[in-house]
C-alpha cells in the first residue's frame, strides 16, 4: 500500500529544534518530488519545503534558513529539520507526495499529520 | 509571497451547482497550467481532488471539475451531495515556489 506516515512531533519551546519524520512505503522517496505542507490551526495550508528527486531543495520564505528538507533513502525517508522555532511555526505538518501523473505541482499522497506546538 | 485568493465560504442546497474562485497573478495561476484543488474535511488530510486546472485523478467523481480564466481558476461541484461539504484548497506553481489558497468553506445546506 502507497502511504506516508508522520512522526517527531510535540511541545517544544520558543527557540528550540525538533525534526520531523516521513516514512514512505509502497514508493521510493527518491525517485519522486517529496514536499511538506503546514496548517495552523484554524487556518489554511502553506507550501513550507520540496525535495525535488535530484536532491535539490526549495524553501518558503517564512522557513529559509530555519528549517531543512532532506531524506535517508536507505530508510525511504523523508525529514524537517527545524529549528529558531516560533510560535508563528505552530501547525500540523504533513508530508506529501507529488503526483508523478501531473504535469503542475499536485500533491496525490499525503500522511495524516504531526502536531507541532511552539510555547512555553 | 503571497496566499491565493478564495472566497471564504460558499454554500449550496443538494442537487444544485457551486463555484469556487481562486484568484491569483500573472506570475502564478495566469502563467501555468499548473492549478490544483483540494478537499479537506475536518481532522483529515487534504484529498486532490483537480490537477492541472482540468485533470480529475481516478476516483474522484465527474461532478468535480476545473477551469480557468486568466489569472483565476475555478473548481465547479454540480449535482451538490452532503459529502462534499468540506473546505476547498486551490494550489498553483510558480517557479520554485507554489502557493495554496486561502480554503473555502463548502455548506451543503
Amino acid at each position: 500500500e502507497v502511504q506516508l506516515v508522520e512522526s517527531g512531533g510535540g511541545l517544544i519551546q520558543p527557540g528550540g529544534s525538533l525534526r520531523l519524520s516521513c516514512a514512505a512505503s509502497g514508493f521510493a522517496v527518491n525517485r519522486n518530488y517529496m514536499t511538506w505542507v503546514r496548517q495552523a490551526p484554524g487556518k489554511g495550508l502553506e507550501w513550507v519545503s520540496v525535495i525535488y528527486n535530484g536532491g535539490s531543495t526549495f524553501y518558503a520564505d517564512s522557513v529559509k534558513g530555519r528549517f531543512t528538507i532532506y531524506r535517508d533513502n536507505s530508510k525511504n525517508t523523508l525529514f524537517l529539520q527545524m529549528n529558531s522555532l516560533s510560535a508563528e511555526d505552530t501547525a500540523v505538518y504533513y508530508c506529501a507526495r507529488e503526483f508523478v501523473v501531473a504535469r503542475g505541482v499536485a500533491f496525490d499522497i499525503w500522511g495524516q499529520g504531526t502536531m507541532v506546538t511552539v510555547s512555553s | 509571497q503571497s496566499a491565493l485568493t478564495q472566497p471564504r465560504s460558499v454554500s449550496g442546497s443538494p442537487g444544485q451547482s457551486v463555484t469556487i474562485s481562486c484568484s491569483g497573478t500573472s506570475s502564478d495561476v495566469g502563467s501555468y497550467d499548473y492549478v490544483s484543488w483540494y478537499q479537506q474535511h475536518p481532522g483529515k488530510a487534504p484529498k486532490l481532488m483537480i490537477y492541472d486546472v482540468t485533470k480529475r485523478p481516478s476516483g474522484v467523481p465527474d461532478r468535480f471539475s476545473g477551469s480557468k480564466s486568466g489569472n483565476t481558476a475555478t473548481l465547479t461541484i454540480s449535482g451538490l451531495q452532503a459529502e462534499d461539504e468540506a473546505d476547498y484548497y486551490c494550489c498553483s506553481y510558480a517557479a520554485t515556489y507554489t502557493y495554496f489558497g486561502g480554503g473555502t468553506k463548502l455548506t451543503v445546506l
